[in-house]
C-alpha cells in the first residue's frame, strides 16, 4: 500500500542555519513525489516535485530535494532558513492510477532569531 | 487569474447535522479533489471529480459525498455529522490530473467544527 512517512513532527531551527526535513515513501512503482508548504491559514503550495531524471531538484525559495531509491527517501533541504519560512511540510506521492496523492502527517518548522 | 475559492471559511454544527461546502476552482481546471485535514493525521484524500464524474475515492463511510457541475464547481456534502468530522477540508484543482503527476492548486479551506 501506499504511504508517506514524515518521522519529525516538530523541528526548530536558528534563521541562518541548514534544514534538513525527511521523507519515506512507500510505492509499488516510481513515485512522483512532491514537497507542499503550508502557511497558517492558508492552503498548501507546491515547492518542488520528483518524476525522474536528475535525482537532485530544485524548486521555488532555495528549497531542493534529493531522491533516493535505495533508502525510499526524499528529504528536502534549505542552505539557510529564513523566518518567514516557519510553516508545516508535506511530503506527498502521487498515485500512477489517478489524480490521488498521499500525505504524509507533515512537519512543523519553527525559525528562531 | 483567481485561485481556488472555498466557502464559508468556517462553520460550526452539531451533531446529526449535515453541511454542504463549496469550491471553485481555477479558471480552466477541470480536477476537482477533497482532502480532510486533522493534526496528526495530515491530509486524507476524501475523491476526485473530473468533468462531472467522480473518477478516484478515497476511505471514507458514504455520509461523505461530492458532486461537479458543468462549470467544474464542485460541492462536497457530510450527513449526519460526527465529532470526529471536525477537520479543514481542502479543496484542490488542477487542469487534468489523471496520472498522480500534475500539481494541485489547494484553497484556503473550510474549517468545520462539529459540537
Amino acid at each position: 500500500a501506499q504511504s508517506v512517512t514524515q518521522p519529525d513532527i516538530h523541528i526548530t531551527v536558528s534563521e541562518g542555519a541548514s534544514l534538513e526535513l525527511r521523507c519515506n515513501y512507500s510505492y509499488g512503482a516510481t513515485p512522483y513525489l512532491f514537497w507542499y508548504v503550508q502557511s497558517p491559514g492558508q492552503g498548501l503550495q507546491l515547492l518542488l516535485k520528483y518524476f525522474s531524471g536528475d535525482t537532485l531538484v530544485q524548486g521555488i525559495k532555495g528549497f531542493e530535494a534529493e531522491f533516493k531509491r535505495s533508502q525510499s527517501s526524499f528529504n528536502l533541504r534549505k542552505p539557510s532558513v529564513h523566518w518567514s519560512d516557519a510553516a508545516e511540510y508535506f511530503c506527498a506521492v502521487g498515485a500512477h492510477t489517478g489524480n490521488q496523492f498521499y500525505f504524509g502527517t507533515g512537519t512543523s518548522l519553527t525559525v528562531i532569531p | 487569474k483567481a485561485g481556488v475559492t472555498q466557502t464559508p471559511r468556517y462553520l460550526i454544527k452539531t451533531r446529526g447535522q449535515q453541511v454542504t461546502l463549496s469550491c471553485s476552482p481555477i479558471s480552466g481546471h477541470r480536477s476537482v479533489s477533497w482532502y480532510q485535514q486533522t493534526p496528526g493525521q495530515g491530509l486524507q484524500f476524501l475523491f476526485e471529480y473530473f468533468s462531472e464524474t467522480q473518477r478516484n475515492k478515497g476511505n471514507f463511510p458514504g455520509r461523505f459525498s461530492g458532486r461537479q457541475f458543468s462549470n467544474s464547481r464542485s460541492e462536497m456534502n457530510v450527513s449526519t455529522l460526527e465529532l470526529g468530522d471536525s477537520a479543514l477540508y481542502l479543496c484542490a484543482s488542477s487542469y487534468n490530473g489523471g496520472l498522480g503527476n500534475e500539481k494541485l492548486f489547494f484553497g484556503s479551506g473550510t474549517q468545520l467544527s462539529v459540537l
